[in-house]
């Protein structure tokens, strides 16, 4: 069956840029879209954005001008980039399929990843 | 986009049901049928129970149910069991592609 699984450095010094990226195993990365959502410590989640295979992408309005998200095809990845970041951006970071074409649900998650903001 | 409003806990006892509330406005769940519910249990990812509103996928309880009306997205669990116990989170699609979350709700099975 289809599986996600982050990764990346899991500290971040304040100002720099987080990086991670998501692999899918068990199944193609095509035709899906592919979303990360965080979750800051004891806190909701929230939508950072997403991509289409294609390379179609879409965020969140809050983060928008901070956040990069790309796919690689070839490797069955897709990555986040979130630039100059604050402690505020602290959270476990989760890469999710998206069904978004006619409706709005992520059907697989993965395990999640922890990125501590700290210098 | 402003987070769903959601209770921030509710409690049952084995058996009964509870319904968790999910409040946004016309530009969100008022507006489309595409609200999803989540469960999540501590350290654990998000799981899907409900999509578009009333469908569930495979696998999840005929327990678990969805409703909408107006502006507000329900979750009902009936028939409580310890193993419900978690934190239920609502999303909706809020126009231009995008989504929003609730803020999350904290279910205790007494």
């Amino acid at each position: 069956q289809v599986q996600l699984q982050e990764s990346g450095p899991g500290l971040v010094k304040p100002s720099e840029t987080l990086s991670l990226t998501c692999s899918v195993s068990g199944g193609s990365i095509s035709t899906y879209y592919w979303s990360w959502i965080r979750q800051p410590p004891g806190k909701g989640l929230e939508w950072i954005g997403y991509i289409y295979y294609s390379g179609s992408t879409n965020y969140n309005s809050s983060l928008k001008s901070r956040v990069t998200i790309s796919v690689d095809t070839s490797k069955n990845q897709f990555s986040l980039k979130l630039s100059s970041v604050t402690a505020a951006d602290t959270a476990v970071y989760y890469c999710a399929r998206g069904q978004l074409k006619l409706s709005w649900y992520f059907d697989l998650w993965g395990r999640g990843t922890l990125v501590t903001v700290s210098s | 986009q402003s987070a769903l409003t959601q209770p921030r806990s509710v409690s049952g006892s084995p058996g009964q049901s509870v319904t968790i509330s999910c409040t946004g406005a016309s530009s969100d769940v008022g507006g489309y049928n595409y609200v999803s519910w989540y469960q999540q249990h501590p350290g654990r990812a998000p799981k899907l129970m409900i999509y578009d509103v009333t469908k569930r996928p495979s696998g999840v309880p005929d327990r678990f149910s969805g409703s909408k009306s107006g502006n507000t997205a329900s979750l009902t669990i009936s028939g409580l069991l310890a193993e419900d116990e978690a934190d239920y989170y609502c999303c909706s699609y809020a126009g231009g592609y995008t989504g929003v979350f609730g803020g999350g709700t904290k279910l205790t099975v007494l």
